[in-house]
């Protein structure tokens, strides 16, 4: 079964460092979300991507945070300059295109670590 | 907006005893309801789900009810194992929301001990 893959899967970084957090998602999805979990707790939405530009975003993702599809299965999550508060578990998902996408589940991958120090 | 609310964890529970987890929700429009499972280490993953009133989602003997009238969506599982010891998400995705953006739950965590 096809599956959407992160790496890395543990990210340390120190304060101020610009991170880039990769995913590939399913390869027929066209919908692509990043979601933050800390410490083991509320999954939180980030950021959902189609059609090569952001459809919706939290207040959690601010001018720090960036997404990008370079080419035509990567989908990147940027922190420019980050934060202690920035540890965390991402998690980056996709589902299929379709107009009762909404009844799609997301399916995610198992997550990159990021420690901020 | 949309809300999830699930009953508060950690749960504990023996080996075969009855699993109730309870999730109730608000939304504006008409969700689908998820439950997803993460085990130790990975990824959340698809449980089960259910798109309109009184579907009952079913998987790995674990059931929910989309129950409209009461706007809930409580996990059951008659007999529970030591490897259902996860934590386990409520989750809901609106039409009115764009591009299957789902609200999730805080999480409940089960331990089942042999």
């Amino acid at each position: 079964e096809p599956e959407v893959t992160q790496t890395p899967s543990h990210q340390v970084t120190q304060m101020g460092q610009e991170v880039i957090l990769r995913c590939v998602p399913i390869s027929n999805h066209l919908y692509f979300y990043w979601y933050r979990q800390i410490l083991g707790q509320k999954v939180e939405f980030l950021v959902s991507f189609y059609n090569n530009e952001i459809s919706e975003k939290s207040e959690i993702f601010d001018d720090q945070f960036s997404v990008e599809r370079p080419d035509g299965s990567n989908f990147t999550l940027k922190i420019r300059s980050t934060k202690l508060e920035d540890s965390a578990m991402y998690f980056c998902a996709s589902s299929p295109m379709g107009r009762d996408s909404y009844n799609s589940p997301l399916h995610f991958g198992n997550g990159t670590r990021l420690t901020v120090t | 907006g949309n809300s999830v609310t699930q009953m508060e964890g950690p749960v504990t529970l023996s080996e075969e005893a009855f699993l109730t987890i309870n999730c109730t929700y608000t939304a504006t429009g008409y969700p689908s309801l998820f439950w997803y499972v993460q085990y130790p280490g990975e990824g959340l993953q698809l449980l089960l789900k259910a798109t309109k009133a009184d579907d009952k989602g079913s998987n790995k003997g674990f059931e929910a009810t989309y129950r409209k009238e009461t706007t809930s969506f409580h996990l059951e599982k008659g007999s529970v194992q030591v490897s259902d010891s996860a934590v386990y998400f409520c989750a809901l995705s609106d039409y009115n929301t764009n591009a299957g953006k789902s609200t999730f739950g805080d999480g409940t965590t089960l331990t089942v001990k042999p």
